[in-house]
């Protein structure tokens, strides 16, 4: 089965800073995504970035990119110029890739949470 | 830009009630999910349903659960008898299928809260 594991419950970065969280999973499938999910307060699940796991180049969008190291099966988020709205909990998540079927769940780590220091 | 929307936002029941949450999914979505997150814990997988059917269900989604897409645009989740242990948000999320340039990414909904008492 498949687990994705965030060691980090929290993390807190000062404003303008640039931080960094950790996400590791495991499978023995070769197709698959993986994602970075925000949930400010407000409760509801944003996605922040996504990588498929055949690219090798590393996903980029704006302020956030991901270091995908397939081989040892980490995914971490970074997150440059950090801003008071980027406080919240995130989540990184895995899903089987279109070669295996179209079920399609996502399976989430325990989630770090973010603190954005003025 | 299209959402998935989720009523009630927050509904209070009494243990042994039975309850029914609601959600639109994104009109051309073909995948739908519900999905709970117990306060301060991860968010955890319930069901899928696709072609009008449970695709992949969890251990968490036992006989007291059900899922039904009534007519075309809903998709509902009950609970017979709730539980203490029901109380979580629930979130319902949908995707459209994967092709070449789209990973088919699930976009969820603001959850509705559920407290047992």
């Amino acid at each position: 089965a498949q687990t994705v594991t965030q060691s980090q419950p929290e993390m807190s970065v000062q404003e303008a800073e640039t931080v960094t969280l950790s996400c590791t999973y495991d499978t023995s499938e070769s197709d698959y995504y993986l994602f970075w999910y925000k949930q400010p307060p407000s409760r509801q699940m944003i996605l922040v970035i996504r990588q498929e796991a055949y690219k090798q180049q590393n996903a980029t969008e704006n302020r956030f990119s991901v270091n995908f190291q397939k081989a040892a099966k980490s995914f971490s988020l970074k997150i440059s110029d950090s801003q008071l709205g980027d406080a919240a909990m995130y989540f990184c998540a895995y899903r089987r890739g279109f070669f295996y079927n179209q079920g399609g769940k996502l399976i989430f780590g325990q989630g770090t949470e973010l603190s954005v220091k003025p | 830009e299209p959402e998935v929307t989720q009523t009630p936002s927050h509904q209070v029941t009494q243990m042994g009630q039975e309850v029914i949450l609601r959600c639109v999914p994104i009109s051309n979505h073909l995948y739908f999910y519900w999905y709970r997150q117990i306060l301060g814990q991860k968010v955890e997988f319930l069901v899928s349903f696709y072609n009008n059917e449970i695709s992949e269900k969890s251990e968490i989604f036992d006989d007291q659960f059900s899922v039904e897409r009534p007519d075309g645009s809903n998709f509902t989740l009950k609970i017979r008898s709730t539980k203490l242990e029901d109380s979580a948000m629930y979130f319902c999320a949908s995707r459209d299928r994967e092709f070449v340039g789209n990973t088919g990414e699930l976009f969820f909904g603001e959850g509705s809260r559920l407290t047992v008492l």
